[in-house]
């Protein structure tokens, strides 16, 4: 059973526009959730996070929004830039275990 | 230099060889991780370790094990490697702590890209 999912496995959005990446998620027992970015051949680079006790985490252009009720996070990125091109992966930490959706393809459009 | 160091990057191998990968960290921390990334799959738990003493299996561990050999090194062998088992692998390592306000930040290496005839 997939315990965290990426529904949408690419998105494209034009440059300066809002990127908005979903997250799923079945226990309710995480202690938080956080977002990495992956460029090709290199591993994976930490975002941003969230305790599960916030609703709303903001860095710069990153926001990552909590809905413990219907077990959904989502990252926005505004204004999107072509840097941000890149596979984006949820993952959700208990226990001391982290784990991973299966990861959502971002390409800005410049 | 690499906080999360991982050799080899690339290696091909044939269908029964065994295989080891390797991982060392300069971050002084204690949790250390091993992941394998396959397409559409993400990134599924091999093994994990908290410290030298105390290894675990993750979601995915079968034909594969591990050895801490010290708190900065982490190694994962494959005895007997099969096609299914080429991948990206990566090595990560974590200093959460529960209820110290850590982000439970993981550290990732460059991924170690493993290829079985």
């Amino acid at each position: 059973d997939q315990q965290v999912k990426q529904n949408s496995p690419s998105l494209s959005v034009q440059e300066g526009r809002i990127s908005i990446l979903n997250c799923d998620y079945t226990n309710s027992m995480f202690d938080y959730f956080l977002w990495y970015k992956k460029y090709p051949a290199e591993g994976p680079t930490f975002l941003i996070s969230i305790s599960s006790i916030k609703d709303k985490n903001e860095d710069g252009r990153f926001t990552v929004f909590l809905n413990k009720s219907a077990k959904h996070l989502s990252l926005h990125i505004v204004p999107s830039q072509p840097g941000d091109s890149a596979v984006y992966f949820c993952a959700a930490a208990g226990t001391y275990k982290y784990i991973f959706g299966t990861g959502t393809r971002l390409k800005v459009l410049a | 230099d690499a906080d999360v160091t991982q050799t080899p990057r690339n290696r091909i191998t044939k269908t029964g060889k065994r295989i080891m990968l390797e991982c060392s960290q300069t971050k002084g921390h204690d949790r250390m991780y091993w992941y394998r990334q396959d397409p559409g799959l993400g990134l599924q738990l091999i093994y994990y370790s908290f410290d030298v003493k105390d290894i675990n299996k993750g979601e995915i561990s079968d034909g594969y094990s591990v050895s801490r050999q010290a708190q900065a090194k982490f190694s994962l062998s494959l005895e007997s490697a099969i096609p299914n088992q080429t991948a990206l692998y990566f090595c990560a390592t974590s200093d959460a702590k529960p209820g110290t306000g850590s982000t439970g930040e993981l550290f990732f290496g460059e991924g170690s890209r493993l290829t079985v005839l």
